[in-house]
This record gives C-alpha cells, sequence and structure tokens, in this order.
C-alpha cells in the first residue's frame, strides 16, 4: 500500500520555542492532508485539512496561529508549533489522501510524539 | 455532531477465540463506515469498510457489517491470532464531502498463546 512518513517520530522542546513536523507521502502525490492530535486513550482529533496549494482548512476550536500549517508540494505538509507549551505536548498524526491509483483512502502516517518541557 | 462510540479495552484474548469489538456512531444520514487497525510502532491502516446500509466489509478474516436500525459497525473475528494484536479504530466518514474522519477512542487487543 501508500507510504506516508513523519518526521521526526519523537522532538522534545523547551517551552516557548517553535517545533516543525513534516509529513510525506513517499510514493504518490497528495493534493489533501490532514493532521491529527491524539491524547493518551483517546480518539485522534481532526485539527486540520491541508490542501495543496492553499490554506489550510482548520477545525473548530484549533488556533490556526498556533498551529502553522503549510502543504507547498504534493508531497509535504508541515505542521508547526508555536510557542509550545507544555499543554501542546501530544502525539500527532498525518495523513494523506489518495485517490486514482492510491486507491481512495486516507493513508496514515506513524505519529510523532511532541513532549514540551 | 458525529460521534463514535467503541468499546474501552484492553481486550485480552487466548489464540484462536472469538473477537467481538463493539461500535455505534451518531451521524446525520448515513456516512461511510470504517475499522482502522495500528500495530505497534507503525501507522493506521485500513482494515475494511462500508459505504452503505446492510453492507458488510471484510478483510483477513475480519468483518463488519453496517446496521442502520441499531447504527453500529461491530467488527468481529472467529478466530484470533497473536498477530492481530493491535488497537482497533471505529471511524466513520462525515457528512458533506472531504473526506474528513471522526475516530472511535480505539480499542487495544490483546492476543496470547
Amino acid at each position: 500500500g501508500a507510504v506516508v512518513s513523519q518526521h521526526p517520530s519523537r522532538v522534545i522542546c523547551k517551552s516557548g520555542t517553535s517545533v516543525k513536523i513534516e509529513c510525506r507521502s513517499l510514493d504518490f502525490q497528495a493534493t489533501t492532508m490532514f493532521w491529527y492530535r491524539q491524547f493518551p486513550k483517546k480518539s485522534l482529533m481532526l485539527m486540520a485539512t491541508s490542501n495543496e496549494g492553499s490554506k489550510a482548512t482548520y477545525e473548530q476550536g484549533v488556533e490556526k496561529d498556533k498551529f502553522l500549517i503549510n502543504h507547498a508540494s504534493l508531497t509535504l505538509s508541515t505542521l508547526t508549533v508555536t510557542s509550545a507549551h507544555p499543554e501542546d505536548s501530544s502525539f500527532y498524526i498525518c495523513s494523506a489522501w489518495g485517490g486514482g491509483a492510491a486507491g481512495h483512502e486516507q493513508y496514515f502516517g506513524p505519529g510523532t510524539r511532541l513532549t514540551v518541557t | 455532531g458525529d460521534s463514535v462510540t467503541q468499546m474501552e479495552g484492553p481486550v485480552t484474548l487466548s489464540e484462536e477465540a472469538c473477537l467481538t469489538i463493539n461500535c455505534t456512531y451518531t451521524a446525520t444520514g448515513y456516512p461511510s463506515l470504517f475499522w482502522y487497525v495500528q500495530y505497534p510502532g507503525e501507522g493506521l491502516q485500513l482494515l475494511l469498510k462500508a459505504t452503505k446500509a446492510d453492507d458488510k466489509g471484510s478483510n483477513k478474516g475480519f468483518e463488519a457489517t453496517y446496521r442502520k436500525e441499531t447504527t453500529s459497525f461491530h467488527l468481529e473475528k472467529g478466530s484470533v491470532q497473536v498477530s492481530d494484536s493491535a488497537v482497533y479504530f471505529c471511524a466513520l466518514e462525515r457528512q458533506g464531502g472531504g473526506n474528513k474522519l471522526t475516530f472511535g477512542t480505539g480499542t487495544q487487543l490483546k492476543v496470547e498463546l
């Protein structure tokens, strides 16, 4: 099946700094990518939908100035957590929508564990 | 809004036991329904799906039937293996397009010899 990678897999940063997480579709082009956040023993919560070449669409309650999303190419979307605080510590997961030959489904990355100290 | 409710885990079974993981949903209309599986250290993978009432999705010995009367999509397998140990997520596709998913909390399955 199609492969989506995330980098880094784990990151620890100090409060007040910014962290960038990359999501790449390795063997297909994705016009749409999604960013999720997962708390312990909680479901994946959709944060935003990222469309290549346009602004991301954020879910209600998600601060767009806090979580900057860029989808500059058909294989790469980035999530930047700006001025991170301990409450931003979480597991962030991306997915890429694969249409056409990729099978019309979402393909998920393995996730990034962010810890803010 | 849309929501998905799954039974809490972890579920621990012996190999070759029967599995049922309950999933119910609340949604407007008749959304497509999915089961995803997450093996340790890996991303979620689509296990099966159903797009309309009474459809049965199946894959790798797992089955789930879209029941609109009970708004349910329970996951079943007749004989589990140790390799089925993973976290299973039920999800629905929101109405209105955009391929957006709403997930349940996930159920961890542990299969022991």
